[in-house]
């Protein structure tokens, strides 16, 4: 079984800290994903990574960054906490099928940040 | 830009109750399509997925889904839902031509299956 584990499931920071979200996964995967989840508002994806020391991008990346030193580990920072980054985090891994689109994408235990 | 949208915010039935959650996607090309399901206090987990062949899709727990390519639609189902059906259900769209594995999520429906 994949396994994405998250170092934190509960966090509480205050305005202007730098944060770090961890993200682990055992099963080998090339790609790596950060989503925030908000009520009404689904999965949103943060940033991605299809490789070591690569990222990407995605919708929603402005007041976010991301680190990616090994496979197995996809980090998210934020580099000042500010209260509307509240949210709950999702790391996700995937692996690429044939180099093709056709991935299933698996979620860790997610990580809850309280930003004061 | 790629969307999905989810017709239902929250949905409440009750036990034995047939259920049909709605997802329409706007993309013209292949795409792979996903629901994923999130349980109070879990994390999100597959229940099915689409890539290919019968349309017609059968996945964990009794779900189904159906897709209907001239609707753009992808609607979840399940005959008779039980009080452990209560989560929250997620469609995702996966478009074909170099999006590299990134999915595009409805913004989710609640249900709430009264025992």
């Amino acid at each position: 079984d994949v396994k994405v584990t998250q170092s934190s499931r509960y966090l509480v920071k205050r305005t202007g800290e730098k944060v770090f979200l961890e993200c682990v996964q055992d099963m080998d995967h090339e790609n790596m994903f950060w989503y925030r989840q908000d009520p009404g508002l689904g999965l949103r994806l943060i940033y991605f990574s299809y490789d070591v020391k690569m990222k990407e991008k995605g919708d929603i990346p402005e007041g976010y960054s991301v680190s990616r030193e090994k496979k197995e580990r996809f980090s998210l920072i934020l580099e000042s906490a500010s209260t509307n980054q509240t949210s709950m985090y999702l790391c996700a891994s995937s692996l690429i099928e044939g180099r093709g689109p056709q991935e299933t994408q698996y979620f860790g235990p997610g990580t809850r940040l309280l930003v004061l | 830009a790629q969307s999905v949208s989810q017709h239902n915010h929250h949905v409440i039935l009750s036990e034995a109750a047939s259920l049909e959650l709605g997802c329409n996607y706007s993309y013209g090309g292949t795409v792979n399509l996903f629901w994923y399901v999130q349980y109070p206090g879990q994390h999100l987990q597959l229940l099915l997925k689409y890539f290919s062949g019968d349309p017609l899709v059968k996945g964990i727990k009794g779900f189904e889904a159906e897709f209907i390519k001239s609707k753009f639609s992808f609607n979840l189902r399940k005959p008779s839902v039980q009080w452990s059906d209560t989560a929250e259900y997620f469609c995702a769209v996966n478009a074909g031509g170099g999006s590299q594995g990134n999915l595009i999520f409805g913004k989710g429906t609640k249900l709430s299956v009264k025992p």
